[in-house]
């Protein structure tokens, strides 16, 4: 079975460091894979998607960036933090073909202080 | 512009009655339709789903409706029970579109014993 892993859980951080948060998908191959942040107390917006090793897409200008340096693996980073930058991210996935619900991590907390 | 909206941000209901949680949307082009629930830190699971050729979806205790003329989905929870509360994201695809979901803002379910 499919399984994905998202680390670490939780992460404070002090502005202006970098920023590197992990996804990792095992039980399949060619995923489509997706970022996610939840703010405080608004709904799931989506970051970056990728569709393959190298593509990525990315849904709204941000202090962030995504790279897809492995088939099953998505990072999401950060040179220089900003305060704007706390909140819940989460990791998903998708089959690369055919229409499925996203499959999601359990997501980091980021605190930026 | 957000195209996916959950109204009520909060719903409390008692034990064995049905709840309710309402979804609008404005692209005529989604044609997936989601919910998802989510406790405190930990990510999103998939709930139930709707294509847009159809106008009801039934998997146990949970129903949801489609109503594309009026751009509306609906969950129903039937009985609801106190393990239901969480929050409850309604999210819409096009599969012409990678898959991406957009999410509302979420709806939180508080079932009382």
């Amino acid at each position: 079975s499919q399984t994905i892993h998202q680390w670490p859980a939780t992460l404070v951080q002090p502005v202006g460091s970098p920023l590197s948060l992990e996804c990792t998908v095992e039980g399949t191959s060619n995923p489509n894979l997706y970022w996610y942040r939840q703010a405080a107390g608004r709904g799931l917006q989506l970051l970056f998607y990728s569709v393959g090793i190298g593509q990525i897409s990315s849904e709204v200008p941000q202090n962030l960036s995504a790279s897809r340096p492995q088939d099953r693996q998505f990072i999401l980073s950060s040179k220089k933090l900003l305060l704007s930058d706390s909140g819940f991210y989460l990791c998903a996935w998708s089959p690369g073909t055919g229409w499925s619900p996203l499959h999601f991590g359990n997501g980091t907390r980021l605190t930026v202080t | 512009d957000q195209q996916v909206k959950q109204n009520s941000p909060s719903l409390s209901v008692q034990e064995g009655r049905i709840s309710i949680l309402n979804c609008d949307y404005t692209n005529s082009m989604f044609d997936y339709f989601l919910w998802y629930k989510k406790y405190p830190a930990e990510g999103p699971t998939f709930l139930i789903s709707i294509s847009s050729i159809k106008d009801k979806n039934e998997d146990g205790r949970f129903t949801v409706f489609l109503n594309k003329s009026a751009k509306h989905l609906s969950l129903h929870i039937v009985p609801s029970q106190p393990g239901d509360s969480a929050v409850y994201f309604c999210a819409a695809s096009s599969t012409s579109n990678t898959g991406k979901l957009i999410f509302g803002q979420g709806t939180t379910l508080q079932v009382k014993p």
